[in-house]
């Protein structure tokens, strides 16, 4: 079955410092993996994806994530953080299957703080 | 562009009757997905169109629970005889033939007393 864990429920950061934000995840075939955010009442919002290609992907608001096959992860990276970047972040992977594509499969989101 | 829209935005119903969520994709987009969301919690998948092809039911819940969706447009997801575990953000979301992220809508909150 496949599943995504994202171990710390909250990461406290302070502004201008980088930040980590981990994932793992657990699927059968090849992975398509995302990262997505959520602002307080908002919906979500596409950040990044890994596909194939190069491990290190960049996305929006200067976020990248680094796909790591043999320890089964895609952490999310920032080198310097902002306030405004606190919100719940949300690790997602879904399983590709003879090209197809099928729903994705969510972490339990890790709210990200950053204090001036 | 116009985004992902759902309709209304809050619901607030009362425990054994039934509701319908509305969710307009992004113009063009073959594939439409419906999510939960309960608080505090990840999302939970429900279903998922693509195309003219049988959807994939395998996240609902229960029997409850049912969506339609005519064409490449609207999408409406039903709950009957609700109950108060069906309390949730419920969130669509849309993909384009040949992109991999889904974009998602808003939200409708139900609330279920």
């Amino acid at each position: 079955a496949q599943s995504v864990a994202q171990p710390e429920d909250q990461v406290n950061v302070a502004e201008g410092n980088p930040l980590t934000v981990k994932c793992t995840y657990s699927v059968s075939g090849n992975p398509y993996l995302f990262w997505y955010v959520q602002y307080p009442n908002r919906g979500l919002q596409f950040l990044l994806k890994y596909i194939t290609g190069d491990n290190l992907v960049k996305g929006s608001y200067g976020f990248e994530a680094e796909f790591n096959k043999s320890q089964t992860s895609f952490h999310l990276k920032k080198p310097s953080a902002l306030v405004s970047d606190s919100a719940l972040y949300f690790c997602a992977v879904s399983a590709s299957y003879g090209g197809s594509q099928g729903n994705l499969i969510f972490g339990k989101g890790t709210k990200l703080s950053v204090k001036p | 562009g116009a985004g992902v829209s759902q309709s209304p935005s809050n619901k607030v119903t009362e425990k054994g009757k039934d509701v319908e969520l509305r969710c307009d994709p992004i113009s063009g987009h073959t594939a439409l997905y419906w999510y939960r969301q309960r608080l505090g919690q990840g999302l939970e998948f429900l279903i998922y169109f693509q195309g003219n092809s049988a959807p994939d039911k395998s996240g609902l819940p229960s029997d409850r629970f049912s969506a339609e969706r005519t064409g490449e447009s609207v999408s409406t997801l039903t709950i009957q005889r609700t109950q108060q575990e069906d309390s949730a953000v419920y969130l669509c979301a849309s993909r384009s033939s040949g992109n991999y992220e889904q974009y998602f809508g808003p939200g409708t909150r139900l609330t279920v007393t």
